[in-house]
């Protein structure tokens, strides 16, 4: 798990408003960088996810910005809605002929109206 | 919905004893992964089935095990429970030889060893 830090630990945003994390990974084995998103009582689910050779990528409101060099990658929520408000873990792919994740250790994000 | 389903929902015993996590993945789904949820380690990978056969193992205690039968259904075994064991179990699934085919979730097995 210290392979990969996340930051911040929670994050409180205005309706509206623009929502930022952050991921810094170590291993330069990872070859597939996913944001999950997990609301209470349920588990985990894809939001969106980046391949190393693309700099951003954007699906509707959710973009992740990748940089490769600084071994980083980040989540946009733009116009952040109270229904975002969940935990986000980045959670990059060991590529090593496995397809298991290692998550970070999550943001707690609260929309507040 | 995700199709993973994972019984029970929640299950409370004491130190010592010995239980079983069920997990059924998607249809269709070779690969099925679990994951230990607690809140001071954040999610942690433990061990991937493909088909059966173990393919990858993350940090899986030895009083752990867990298997795929040939239905692909998977059990997770947890014996000679400790406090700290307490956590929430994840199983997830996934279809191989997609390209960064994405693990689909269930919804957790929440253990409290008392």
């Amino acid at each position: 798990q210290q392979q990969v830090k996340q930051s911040p630990q929670s994050l409180i945003v205005q309706k509206g408003g623009i929502s930022i994390i952050n991921c810094a990974y170590e291993n330069t084995a990872f070859d597939y960088f996913p944001w999950y998103q997990q609301f209470p009582g349920k588990g985990p689910a894809l939001l969106i996810a980046i391949r190393p050779d693309v700099s951003e990528k954007k699906e509707g409101r959710f973009t992740i910005s990748f940089n490769k060099s600084a071994k980083q990658f980040s989540l946009h929520i733009m116009d952040s809605q109270p229904g975002d408000s969940a935990t986000y873990f980045c959670a990059p792919r060991n590529g090593a002929g496995a397809n298991n994740l290692f998550f970070g250790t999550g943001t707690r994000l609260t929309v507040i109206p | 919905d995700s199709g993973v389903t994972q019984t029970p929902k929640h299950l409370i015993t004491a130190t010592g004893q010995r239980v079983t996590l069920r997990c059924s993945p998607r249809s269709g789904d070779l690969s099925v992964y679990w994951y230990q949820q607690s809140l001071d380690q954040g999610l942690q990978f433990l061990i991937q089935y493909y088909n059966g056969e173990e393919r990858a193992k993350g940090n899986i205690l030895e009083r752990f095990s867990a298997q795929q039968f040939p239905d692909l259904h998977s059990e997770l075994n947890l014996s000679s429970l400790e406090l700290g064991d307490s956590a929430l179990y994840f199983c997830a699934s996934s279809v191989e030889g997609e390209e960064n085919s994405p693990l689909h979730f269930g919804n957790g097995t929440r253990l409290t060893v008392t």
